[in-house]
């Protein structure tokens, strides 16, 4: 079975920090990757995802997230962080070839701290 | 854009009630799902649809059952609500297929509290 494993359960950070969240993803197949976005008391919002071609993907609001086979990871980065981005971030991965099953991490709690 | 709407955002039952949670999706996908969001665990799917009156188990369906009678609309159904179904439930839908269309897009959730 697919599992999705994010380390860090909750990340500080300083505002205007650089910022990095931890992916990896057990499937040595075809995959395709996402980062969702959760607010406070909001439902979950795509934020990016990986589907082919360039390796490195990112947001409209200044985040990147590079797929890096070989380590079957799908980290996500900022490189200076905002209030507004204190949020939970989930990275789910979706195998090719076995229906229509996500697979989601456990969630990373990031609070960018004034 | 697409809009999925669940019918409580809060919900407060008794041990022992039968429950619905109600989701609807206004953009004709195919693929509907069931999440139960808890601390530490993240997302865990509990069952999904992929076209009208057809289900499949997610990966913890004890406890639950759902219905698909109409493609806009995916219902989950507690039939004996328990203290440990407690949790925040989040309903998604996507388009079927490979491509730019394989993203889910999820609804506000509801909150159930099993007393």
């Amino acid at each position: 079975a697919q599992s999705v494993t994010q380390l860090d359960s909750q990340v500080p950070v300083f505002e205007e920090a650089p910022v990095e969240l931890r992916c990896n993803y057990s499937s040595s197949v075809s995959v395709y990757l996402f980062w969702y976005v959760q607010y406070p008391n909001q439902g979950l919002q795509l934020l990016l995802k990986y589907l082919s071609g360039s390796t490195l993907v990112e947001s409209i609001n200044g985040f990147e997230a590079e797929f890096n086979k070989s380590q079957t990871s799908f980290h996500l980065r900022k490189p200076s962080v905002h209030i507004s981005d204190t949020a939970e971030y989930f990275c789910a991965v979706r195998v090719l070839n076995t229906g229509n099953q996500f697979y989601f991490g456990t969630g990373t709690s990031l609070t960018v701290i004034p | 854009d697409v809009k999925v709407t669940q019918s409580s955002r809060y919900l407060v039952k008794r041990t022992g009630e039968k429950v619905f949670l109600e989701c609807v999706q206004d953009m004709d996908h195919e693929n509907m799902f069931w999440y139960r969001q808890d601390p530490g665990l993240g997302l865990r799917l509990i069952y999904f649809s992929y076209d009208v009156k057809m289900k499949e188990k997610g990966d913890i369906p004890e406890g639950y059952s759902v219905s698909r009678e109409k493609k806009e609309r995916f219902s989950l159904i507690l039939e004996s609500a328990s203290t440990n179904q407690t949790s925040m439930y989040l309903c998604a839908s996507s388009l079927r297929g490979m491509g730019l269309t394989d993203t889910q897009y999820f609804g506000p959730g509801t909150r159930l509290t099993v007393l």
